[in-house]
């Protein structure tokens, strides 16, 4: 049992190139969450994804899209990456009904 | 959009001794969760509280639910080296909202 596992966990890339931040989780949770963690900000939520097939901007939403593959994988997608995309970038899943989120270990991203 | 005030935002104490860390809001939350960040990982739950004056104990660690649903608070008693990380707070908004919002952090060092 992993828990909520993320790919890579350390990615180097230049200004304009794209990447897919991958999380999958197999604890058949119905929710998941791409946040991003930069110094002095606490956590930010980027997208969500209450239930399959559905997904939801957050605070931070732009210069990313999101993708529910299935029940266990929701990936975040930078079309051109910039700069002021470096962050540290977690996902997080959450059993329907409760209030308890679960975080995977994170991605740490550069952007040169 | 709503935000969690958390203070202090860092704190340096001699090990053994106590600690305390609090949250508060101009929102009112249906439930606050206490988190802790090691270096390099991602956020792990400590406490829940789900009822406001709620009162619960982790081991050294004791977390309370404000009576107003405003606030929230965290104590860590006879801290010892592995104390050491981020704290966030976090709450939810209920009402059948998915999504949490967490306080900047509380970065703590303990000194041997």
């Amino acid at each position: 049992n992993a828990g909520v596992t993320q790919t890579p966990k350390f990615q180097v890339l230049k200004t304009g190139q794209s990447m897919t931040l991958q999380c999958a989780q197999d604890m058949n949770h119905n929710s998941m969450y791409w946040y991003r963690q930069d110094p002095g900000m606490g956590l930010r939520l980027i997208y969500y994804s209450a239930s399959e097939g559905t997904t939801d901007k957050g605070e931070v939403p732009n210069g990313y899209n999101v993708s529910r593959l299935n029940k266990r994988e929701f990936s975040l997608r930078l079309e051109s990456a910039a700069p002021s995309q470096t962050s540290v970038y977690f996902c997080a899943t959450m059993k329907g009904g409760t209030d308890t989120q679960y975080f995977g270990p994170g991605t740490r991203l550069t952007v040169l | 959009g709503q935000q969690l005030n958390q203070s202090p935002q860092s704190m340096f104490i001699q090990e053994g001794e106590d600690v305390s860390m609090n949250c508060t809001s101009s929102s009112i939350f249906n439930t606050w969760l206490w988190y802790k960040q090691d270096p390099g990982e991602g956020p792990v739950l400590l406490i829940a509280l789900y009822k406001a004056g709620e009162l619960t104990s982790n081991g050294r660690l004791t977390a309370q639910f404000g009576i107003t649903r405003k606030d929230s608070f965290l104590n860590i008693s006879a801290s010892i080296p592995s104390d050491v990380g981020i704290y966030f707070c976090a709450g939810q908004l209920g009402g059948g909202s998915e999504k949490l919002v967490f306080g900047k952090g509380t970065k703590l060092t303990v000194n041997p």
